[in-house]
């Protein structure tokens, strides 16, 4: 059974770096898939940041890409998520899921983490 | 950017009802539609993938149907523990795009 459990700050302050880890169980990232940060500012709706491979090739939302950073850790079976120069409109439940790719395209998230919620705020 | 637009935004339902949420891509996204089903203070869960394929676990009276940009997802007999957000989903190109979701209200 895969299991995604993000961890990190839960307040950051303005201009600074949000950093968020998701650990995965039960899964090796090293055996496939691709990993994946979402978020969900309170009360709306769903936005898809990047994907990263064990590999570490990276896919970005290019209206996120020149802040954003990803990594993945094989010895740990984590990736991170490195979101620069944020303002209170980062503030959102950041999701960690797992998906893959299908033929030209992408499968869905089948696998997704709690959820933590970050906000942005001095 | 393919966007998703779902309607409604929100509907009233009771127990037993069937219920009907539409979603609209701007472009065709073939099958690789998905939906979502989304309770307060929790992660989101899958439903439907490839727009018609049901994720193990989930009730048969969870359906969905369509292709190209015209994508449905019924739910044949609502229950109490379907009052929730549902959201679409297209994963044809990146930027992977949700639609803006609908709550599904107990009338």
């Amino acid at each position: 059974q895969v299991q995604l459990q993000e961890s990190g700050p839960g307040l950051v302050k303005p201009s600074e770096t949000l950093s968020l880890t998701c650990a995965v169980s039960g899964y090796s990232i090293s055996s496939g898939y691709y990993w994946a940060w979402i978020r969900q500012p309170p009360g709306k709706g769903l936005e898809w940041i990047a994907t990263i491979y064990h590999s570490g090739s990276t896919y970005y939302n290019l209206s996120l890409k020149s802040r954003v950073t990803l990594s993945v850790d094989t010895s740990k079976n984590q990736f991170s998520l490195n979101l620069s120069s944020v303002t209170a409109a980062d503030t959102a439940v950041y999701y960690c899921a797992r998906h893959n790719m299908r033929g030209s395209g992408w499968t869905q998230f089948d696998n997704w983490g709690q959820g933590t919620l970050v906000t942005v705020s001095s | 950017d393919i966007q998703m637009t779902q309607s409604p935004s929100s509907l009233s339902a009771s127990v037993g009802d069937r219920v009907t949420i539409t979603c609209r891509a701007s472009q065709s996204t073939s099958n690789y539609l998905h939906w979502y089903q989304q309770k307060p203070g929790k992660a989101p869960k899958l439903l439907i993938y490839a727009a018609s394929s049901l994720q193990s676990g989930v009730p048969s009276r969870f359906s969905g149907s369509g292709s190209g940009t015209d994508f449905t997802l019924t739910i044949s007999s609502l229950q109490p523990e379907d009052f929730a957000t549902y959201y679409c989903q297209q994963s044809y190109s990146t930027p992977l795009t949700f639609g803006g979701g609908t709550k599904v209200e107990i009338k």
